[in-house]
Formats: C-alpha cells, structure tokens, sequence
C-alpha cells in the first residue's frame, strides 16, 4: 500500500477565514511533507517533518502552519491567506532511512482563496 | 538557481515508439534521482528511480539511465502507450538529515503520445 490521502479534495476560503488541509499515511513513513505546486510549475517544499518533528520550513509565511499530531498525520493550518496563496497543496511521506526508494504523494488539495 | 533542469518543455511521439526524456542537474550533492508521472490537479505519482551508484535502472517499460560525469540522466519508454500522456517531472534527492530529504524538481516534459 502505497496511498497517501489528503482531505479535503477543493477548498474556497476568504482571506479572514481559517482552515486546516489533512493528509493521512499508513505506510509507517517517519518523514512527512507539504508542497506547493502552482499551475504549469514544479512543486515547491514547503515544510518536512521527522519523527514529528519539525526538520525543515523553506521560509514560509507565518500565515501556513503545519502540525504533526502523530506518525500518520500531518495537516496545514491555514489563516489570513492572500489570493496569490491559491494552488495544489501537495502532501508526501518517505521512509526514514536512506537508501530513499520515493516520496509518495497525495492526490492534493486544491486551495482557492478569494 | 536551478539545480535540475528539463530543458524539453513538451515532447510528442508516435504510439508504439520510443519516448526519450532528458534531465540535467549541477548539485554533485544529490545521492538519488527520481522520475514522477503527474496528471492535472492530481499529485505526482512515482514512476522509477536511480541511486548515484547506479548507471541504468529498468522496470518494464521504463529505463532510466544515469551519466553521473556529464549530470545527466534520460528516462526511456518504450513502446509509448496513448496512457503514458501526462507531465513527467524529474527530481533529485539530497538527503537533509534527521530522517528526512529533499527533493528538487525540475520544471517538467509534458509527453504527448499520438495514437
């Protein structure tokens, strides 16, 4: 099994709303991610997590917070966006050791800010 | 600075024939190289991969081949199937510690193959 699901599938907020975007792993993946992928670009790291813990955050604005409650979920809270913040948000999960085989990705969520 | 480069933005190929997608890196850091299949609006699905030891990996249809003096590596299908039409995004991996990567993608080959 190599699923990785992410919830909800459209989102449309307003710039003063407040949202989170879930993403789920059963594959005993230790690293989890977020990514950003904006129309005809590559995706974008945006944060990892290790072991729960936060590892890495690619200077993201402070209005995207990620959370990893445990080793199976990760979500994205989202505050006060701006309509540019509008993409496929993208999440992934790895093993944890080398040698890497994958990231595996969710099929993403498609964030419409307004 | 771009660190993986697909300088082919859009490749058509006869069905049945070979489809050749290119992709260059300048980081001598990245240990694994990646070829992802992704369709609009869904995520990138893992198609095959490459350790930097490694010279050609092959998994049915697919071969990468990696030339790790020049920086550059090819993905080979063969035959190209009508379902193969998609953007391929290649990615290389450094490993960042702590039990996690990163990866860099380059910008994408949309593949069209023509029944």
């Amino acid at each position: 099994d190599t699923e990785v699901t992410q919830t909800p599938k459209h989102l449309v907020m307003g710039m003063t709303n407040k949202k989170s975007l879930k993403c789920e792993q059963h594959m005993g993946h230790r690293a989890m991610y977020w990514y950003k992928q904006k129309a005809k670009k590559p995706p974008e790291l945006m944060f990892v997590y290790s072991y729960e813990k936060l590892s890495i955050n690619e200077s993201v604005p402070s209005r995207f917070s990620p959370e990893c409650p445990n080793s199976s979920l990760l979500n994205l809270h989202l505050h006060a966006l701006q309509p540019e913040d509008s993409a496929l948000y993208l999440c992934a999960s790895s093993q944890d050791s080398p040698p890497l085989k994958a990231q595996y990705f969710g099929p993403g969520t498609r964030l419409t800010v307004t | 600075d771009q660190q993986v480069k697909q300088n082919s933005p859009s490749l058509s190929v006869q069905e049945g024939r070979i489809s050749i997608l290119n992709c260059d890196y300048t980081n001598s850091m990245f240990d694994y190289f990646l070829w992802y299949k992704k369709y609009p609006a869904e995520g990138p699905t893992f198609l095959i991969s490459i350790s930097s030891i490694k010279d050609k990996n092959e998994d049915g249809r697919f071969t990468v081949f990696l030339n790790k003096s020049a920086k550059h590596l090819s993905l080979h299908i063969v035959p190209s199937q009508p379902g193969d039409s998609a953007v391929y995004f290649c990615a290389a991996n450094r490993y960042s510690g702590a039990g996690s990567y990163q990866l860099t993608f380059g910008k994408g080959t949309k593949l069209s193959v023509i029944p």
